[in-house]
């Protein structure tokens, strides 16, 4: 079964500062994708970035971008120039290819601090 | 578009009660999800969907059942109702295609007493 571990419970950045958080996920299959989600204090999921796994290129969406690193099946979430209004709560995701399931992370709750 | 809606928002049950959660969606979306959130938590996948007669269980299945009749349509049966199965519950769909995003409703927020 394919599980996705978010280490950080907690993460703090000055504003204006880059923050990485980290996200590594266990799959024996080849074909998947990976997501970043946001939830802020309203309980609203926003999509931040994805990324297929068959692509080498890492994806990269204005301040967000991502290190995706297949063998070590790691996917960490870069966020530069960070602003207050990216306080909330992330989520790294998992979607199998071939079954169409989803899985979350734990969570990693970020704040910014002015 | 009305997109994901849920209903109802908010519920109180008393224990061994039942109730479905409905969820449905107008994208034609091929895959639904139905997660539970507990405070501070992530999300937990109950069950799934990839098309309408088809359905799978995820992490936490039990105490829970689920029918796709429809593309539409993808409701959430709750069954002799437990404290341990207060949570938010969010139903979310997605066309399948590529990394397609989830488009999520609004959540339900369930109180089991």
């Amino acid at each position: 079964a394919q599980t996705v571990t978010q280490s950080q419970p907690e993460m703090s950045v000055q504003e204006a500062e880059t923050v990485t958080l980290s996200c590594t996920y266990d799959t024996s299959e080849s074909d998947y994708y990976l997501f970043w989600y946001k939830q802020p204090p309203s309980r609203q999921m926003i999509l931040v970035i994805r990324q297929e796994a068959y692509k080498q290129q890492n994806a990269t969406e204005n301040r967000f971008s991502v290190n995706f690193q297949k063998a070590a099946k790691s996917f960490s979430l870069k966020i530069s120039d960070s602003q207050l209004g990216d306080a909330a709560m992330y989520f790294c995701a998992y979607r199998s290819g071939n079954t169409g399931k989803l899985i979350f992370g734990q969570g990693t709750t970020l704040q910014v601090k002015p | 578009n009305a997109g994901v809606t849920q209903t109802p928002k908010f519920r109180i049950l008393k224990i061994g009660q039942s109730m479905t959660l409905q969820c449905t969606q107008d994208m034609n979306h091929n895959y639904m999800y139905w997660y539970r959130q507990d405070p501070g938590m992530g999300l937990k996948l109950i069950y799934y969907s990839v098309g309408a007669g088809i359905t799978d269980k995820g992490e936490v299945p039990n105490g829970y059942n689920v029918s796709r009749s429809t593309t539409e349509d993808f409701p959430l049966r709750l069954e002799l109702a437990a404290p341990s199965q207060t949570s938010v519950y969010f139903c979310a769909s997605s066309n399948g295609q590529s990394p397609s995003p989830l488009h999520f409703g609004n959540g339900t927020r369930l109180t089991v007493t």
